[in-house]
């Protein structure tokens, strides 16, 4: 698995964008990004995935650079619920689903 | 996605005994996985639930410790065999529709179970 670094803490304000970074320097051309988030006293939520192409669903939006070695996980309306630990995965291609979990980003959606 | 409940929710055992967890999934889905999150730390992968055969377990967790069932494609367990209060942690159930790749990577998770173990 390519190593990712996340910062520890970053604050939002409701109604705002979120941008949680990543950098995935390691990464090699066949590992996807993966970004989970786990909300206090839950299990974790897989969020979204990608390989080089930006990538959006309904609950977020994925931006990869052009050289993928970062990534910027984006929550276009931040309410409070978003409040929760941000995780980026990258795991190895010929991996059995041993998706490493770091520290993550911890966001704090304040009112 | 698939939706994965977990029995129990929450248990408080004492030293010595052993509790099994259930991990039933909404879906028939490939692949299975049994995680450890302890007090304020991340999740850490203790095996892979494979039908019909034996779990694959990561380094530090053996089989005698965490024996696994998988018995269909909707149903895992997880045993914690003669536990200490360093078993104190949430157990988590996840399960994949891929074989690889990115599919593999798209994991659904269950509400965990919360140990403790006294």
């Amino acid at each position: 698995d390519a190593k990712t670094t996340q910062p520890t803490s970053m604050d939002c304000a409701e109604g705002r964008a979120a941008n949680l970074p990543c950098n995935h320097s390691t990464i090699s051309g066949n590992e996807y990004v993966y970004w989970y988030r786990q909300i206090h006293s839950q299990g974790p939520q897989y969020i979204i995935h990608g390989l080089k192409n930006n990538e959006t669903n309904e609950m977020a939006s994925l931006i990869i650079t052009e050289d993928r070695k970062s990534s910027t996980l984006i929550l276009p309306h931040a309410t409070l619920r978003d409040t929760a630990v941000y995780y980026c995965i990258a795991p190895s291609g010929g991996s059995q689903g041993n998706l490493i979990f770091g520290k993550g980003t911890k966001l704090s959606v304040k009112p | 996605s698939a939706v994965i409940s977990q029995k129990p929710s929450r248990d408080i055992c004492q030293r010595g005994t052993s509790l099994t967890i259930q991990c039933q999934v909404d879906s028939q889905v490939t692949m299975m996985f049994w995680y450890r999150q302890q007090p304020g730390q991340s999740l850490t992968l203790i095996a892979t639930a494979n039908q019909g055969s034996e779990a694959t377990y990561e380094s530090g967790f053996v089989i005698d410790k965490f024996p696994i069932s998988r018995p269909n494609l909707t149903f895992s367990t997880l045993t914690v065999s003669n536990m200490s209060p360093e078993d104190s942690s949430i157990y988590l159930c996840s399960a994949s529709q891929g074989y690889s790749g990115r599919r593999l990577g798209t994991q659904y998770f269950g509400p965990g179970t919360r140990l403790l173990v006294l």
